[in-house]
């Protein structure tokens, strides 16, 4: 069975500074999809990036960019220029190929991130 | 476009009970899915709904079940209830689960049990 795992519980950042969250993957598949979630405090979960495991070129939206490393299952974010707002629960997830197993998807346990003025 | 949206948002109820939890889709997305978080266990994975059809299913027990209806809203219900029920219960549609497919969550409903 997939299984994620987050091993930073909490993480804290100055603001403006940049912060890496981590992220590694079990799976046997070689086709997946990789994503991290924003879940600030109102609890309304939000995508913050996407992954295919097929592209080699690491993802990138506007401050957010991820390190995919595929062979060593590791997804981490990196947050830059950090802003007051990007204080939530960052999620990591891994979705399997929906076109065998559906739309399942599968959690790590979240890393809290706290952004100091 | 309206978000997704759940119905009730907290809802508490006593051991042995049942519950039904709602969840509207964004229009014209078909794909729904159930999860339950908790301190503990994190998001886990509770099935998935496209087209009035359980499409996949979680390792949850058969007291957990759900259904489609053909305006792609979706029921979850949880028949007696146990205290480990208590949970946020989201919810997340997409538009059709093809890969490049993004899930939108709702906001959630919380169960209390007691």
């Amino acid at each position: 069975a997939q299984t994620v795992t987050q091993s930073q519980p909490e993480m804290s950042v100055q603001e403006a500074e940049t912060v890496t969250l981590s992220c590694t993957y079990d799976t046997s598949e070689s086709d997946y999809y990789l994503f991290w979630y924003k879940q600030p405090p109102s609890r309304q979960m939000i995508l913050v990036i996407r992954q295919e495991a097929y592209k080699q070129q690491n993802a990138t939206e506007n401050r957010f960019s991820v390190n995919f490393q595929k062979a060593a299952k590791s997804f981490s974010l990196k947050i830059s220029d950090s802003q007051l707002g990007d204080a939530a629960m960052y999620f990591c997830a891994y979705r399997t190929d929906p076109r065998y197993t559906g739309n399942q998807f599968y959690f790590g346990t979240g890393t809290s991130l706290t952004v100091i003025p | 476009k309206a978000g997704v949206t759940q119905t009730p948002r907290y809802l508490i109820k006593t051991r042995g009970q049942q519950v039904t939890l709602s969840c509207s889709p964004i229009s014209g997305h078909r794909s729904v899915s159930w999860y339950q978080q908790t301190p503990g266990q994190g998001l886990q994975f509770l099935f998935e709904y496209f087209s009035e059809t359980q499409r996949n299913k979680g390792n949850f027990p058969g007291r957990f079940s759900g259904r489609q209806f053909s305006n792609s809203r979706s029921e979850m219900n949880v028949s007696t209830l146990e205290l480990g029920d208590s949970a946020l219960y989201l919810c997340a549609s997409s538009s059709s689960g093809t890969p490049t497919d993004t899930q939108y969550f709702g906001p959630g409903t919380r169960l209390t049990v007691l």
